[in-house]
């Protein structure tokens, strides 16, 4: 059990494009998700944390307005880079978490998206 | 906020023996510590984590020790095997239901070695 998946795996777009990342909880409900990005040989930076049905709340640094992130329902999150530059080709991570359980803690992570901005 | 510390970043060691990886922290409020296992381009996965009720927990040949005083704790493997190699990642988080979130160490690159 506990399986998050992402889609897409990898994706590679030209420079002033917007991309969107989807993240599912295919098998609980995800009361929180976080998303993560990861530089190479790094390690996870956390980029904002969406509860379902409110705004994400971004980490210190994090443009808001250019990572949008909505959280509609208990299994589906998405993160979406607007105008994406060269700079923000980097591993995207997202992780989810049911916090009314007993592991409460525990956060599942997806298997990724690499993003290159051509 | 929280900061996590780890040591060392990278770590060689022949297979058989064992290796330990260590994490500070530093707000004291922290009380759940999980550690993760990171291939190549492969997601994080959990090998153990301990909450701050216990000082020690075991799975298999896998420890986890947590000195709450000192505010640090510590990733035992014995008896290492070449697919234990990986980047191992500690974590620390509040265990306050929605307002949690984990922050990381800056990750350990482990090679085992033949």
């Amino acid at each position: 059990g506990a399986v998050v998946s992402q889609h897409p795996s990898r994706v590679i777009c030209k420079s002033g494009t917007s991309v969107k990342i989807e993240c599912r909880s295919l098998d609980f409900q995800a009361t929180t998700m976080f998303w993560y990005r990861q530089f190479p040989k790094k390690s996870l930076m956390l980029m904002a944390t969406s509860n379902e049905g409110s705004k994400a709340t971004y980490e210190q640094g994090v443009e808001k307005d250019k990572f949008l992130i909505n959280h509609a329902s208990l299994t589906l999150s998405t993160l979406t880079v607007t105008s994406a530059h060269p700079e923000d080709s980097s591993f995207y991570i997202c992780s989810a978490r049911d916090d009314r359980g007993q592991n409460y803690n525990e956060q599942f992570f997806g298997p990724g998206t690499r993003l290159t901005v051509l | 906020g929280e900061n996590v510390e780890q040591h060392p970043s990278t770590l060689s060691v022949q297979e058989g023996d064992s290796a330990v990886i260590k994490c500070t922290y530093s707000d004291s409020a922290s009380n759940y510590f999980p550690w993760y296992k990171q291939e190549l381009g492969k997601r994080p996965q959990l090998i153990i984590d301990i909450r701050s009720n216990v000082g020690e927990k075991k799975d298999q040949r896998i420890a986890v020790t947590l000195n709450k005083t000192a505010k640090h704790f510590s990733l035992h493997i014995t008896e290492t095997q070449p697919e234990d190699s990986a980047v191992y990642f500690c974590a620390a988080s509040r265990a306050t239901g929605t307002a949690s979130k984990l922050t990381f160490g800056t990750g350990t690159r482990l090679q085992v070695t033949l």
